[in-house]
């Protein structure tokens, strides 16, 4: 009954490995997201996918690719992991019906650590 | 940017009501107040949203002054699942919305 899944919780890794993170949703929803939460607790918008057209925070390394297989699924491959990229990572979806509130639906976290 | 001004932190006692509130003195016509919350290691929580009316559901109320330029969050009873990081976002109501998160309220509800 999960609606927005993350795999794995927890990943440790070390510097320079590629790894990828993925996320689900069973809500239907035509629109999904990724979150970056640093040590300091501030979230940021990292990407937004809707209907294959990718937006992203001009701020996101381009070591940052997402990758959507189909609607229910955004995953977020990273390149060259670095020190800095550990973080918690959140996936979020939502619906953009024109009208409609866009409450957006978080998955549980990844919390990524590089060593 | 955040484009919303929060009190770092605040407490309130178990079954009183909390009041936690926001400015957003440049908040743009078609621009909607959104509130999130963060229980430790959990994923946002999306709790309720408005315009310009106040607006009230399950879990809280939301009270927007005329001006809109700030508002307040209530939560009737506090209870001490609700001790969490409130976030309040001000952005438009359409298509490719991207939450920006300030650095929100850590509320503490005491017994």
């Amino acid at each position: 009954d999960t609606a927005v899944s993350q795999t794995p919780k927890y990943l440790v890794t070390q510097m320079g490995n590629d790894k990828s993170i993925k996320c689900e949703q069973n809500l239907g929803h035509d629109t999904m997201y990724w979150y970056k939460q640093d040590s300091k607790k501030f979230l940021k918008i990292m990407f937004s996918y809707n209907n294959k057209e990718l937006i992203i925070n001009e701020t996101v390394p381009n070591r940052f690719s997402p990758k959507s297989p189909d609607k229910a699924h955004l995953n977020l491959h990273i390149n060259s992991l670095e020190l800095g990229d550990s973080a918690v990572y959140f996936c979020a979806s939502s619906q953009l019906t024109s009208g409609r509130r866009n409450e957006q639906f978080f998955g549980p976290g990844t919390r990524l650590t590089v060593l | 940017d955040a484009k919303t001004t929060q009190p770092p932190s605040m407490d309130c006692a178990e079954g009183r009501a909390a009041n936690l509130p926001c400015n957003h003195s440049t908040i743009s016509g078609n621009e909607y107040v959104y509130w999130y919350r963060q229980i430790h290691s959990q994923g946002p929580q999306y709790i309720i949203h408005g315009l310009k009316n106040n607006e009230t559901n399950e879990m809280a109320s939301l009270i927007i002054t005329e001006d809109r330029k700030s508002s307040t969050l209530i939560l009737p009873h506090a209870t001490l699942r609700d001790t969490a990081v409130y976030y309040c976002i001000v952005r438009p109501n359409n298509a490719g919305n991207m939450l920006t998160f300030g650095g929100g309220t850590r509320l503490m509800v005491k017994p």
